[in-house]
């Protein structure tokens, strides 16, 4: 059973549209962090979120940290073809262990 | 090279046989950990270190022996192959929490099919 269910599994999408991941659990984190895979290589940290409520954006991404510390979700805003990859969102707890979810694959057509 | 390097990159064994993944890094993380990676499963962490000669299990520890005489060093080693051992597998390093700062650090990845 995974700590963390991430929605949606894959998402297939058009150059320009908008995005939502959500990732959600029924464990309190410490802290909540958004990686980025591409094929062949190890995941690539995006953001930290530490505070319940917390609210951040990295250009045309938008992460935001769930007012209890359970659930978070990543907006990705105009999609292009440049984030496609899979997305996978990790909790962090008391004890520096982190648990991932099974990822989002999204790909970004021209 | 700094960062941190995982060796082999691919390696095809047989049922029963021990394999060793190596793991280095040249931060000097406290902190390192080994994930596997299977489709729908994203990354399950196997074993975790939070300082050298001081390891933990994971969620799926079974068939996976670690250690941690030197901070750099974290093999994993599978004493008797199976083949649902067949995954790709990832090293991770981060600092310690109390610095504030635990960003994970992702070697390449190793790719290990057990026939």
């Amino acid at each position: 059973t995974q700590l963390l269910e991430q929605s949606p599994q894959f998402l297939s999408i058009q150059e320009g549209e908008n995005l939502t991941v959500y990732c959600n659990s029924s464990s309190v984190f410490s802290s909540l962090q958004w990686y980025r895979q591409e094929p062949g290589e190890g995941p690539v940290l995006l953001v930290t979120v530490v505070t319940g409520g917390e609210v951040k954006k990295l250009k045309r991404l938008t992460f935001q940290f769930g007012d209890a510390r359970k659930d978070s979700s990543l907006h990705i805003t105009a999609a292009q073809p440049g984030d496609t990859g899979l997305y996978l969102c990790a909790g962090v707890d008391n004890f520096n262990k982190f648990y991932f979810g099974s990822g989002t694959k999204l790909n970004v057509k021209p | 090279d700094a960062g941190i390097t995982q060796s082999p990159r691919y390696k095809i064994t047989e049922t029963g046989r021990q394999v060793t993944l190596m793991c280095h890094q040249t931060w000097s993380h406290s902190y390192m950990f080994w994930y596997r990676q299977d489709l729908g499963h994203g990354l399950r962490l196997i074993y975790y270190s939070a300082a050298a000669d001081i390891t933990d299990k994971g969620e799926v520890p079974d068939g996976y022996v670690v250690s941690r005489s030197k901070t750099e060093n974290f093999p994993l080693t599978l004493e008797s192959a199976t083949r649902s051992q067949t995954s790709v597998y990832f090293c991770a390093s981060s600092d310690s929490p109390l610095a504030g700062y635990n960003e994970q650090f992702f070697g390449p990845g190793t790719r290990l099919t057990v026939l």
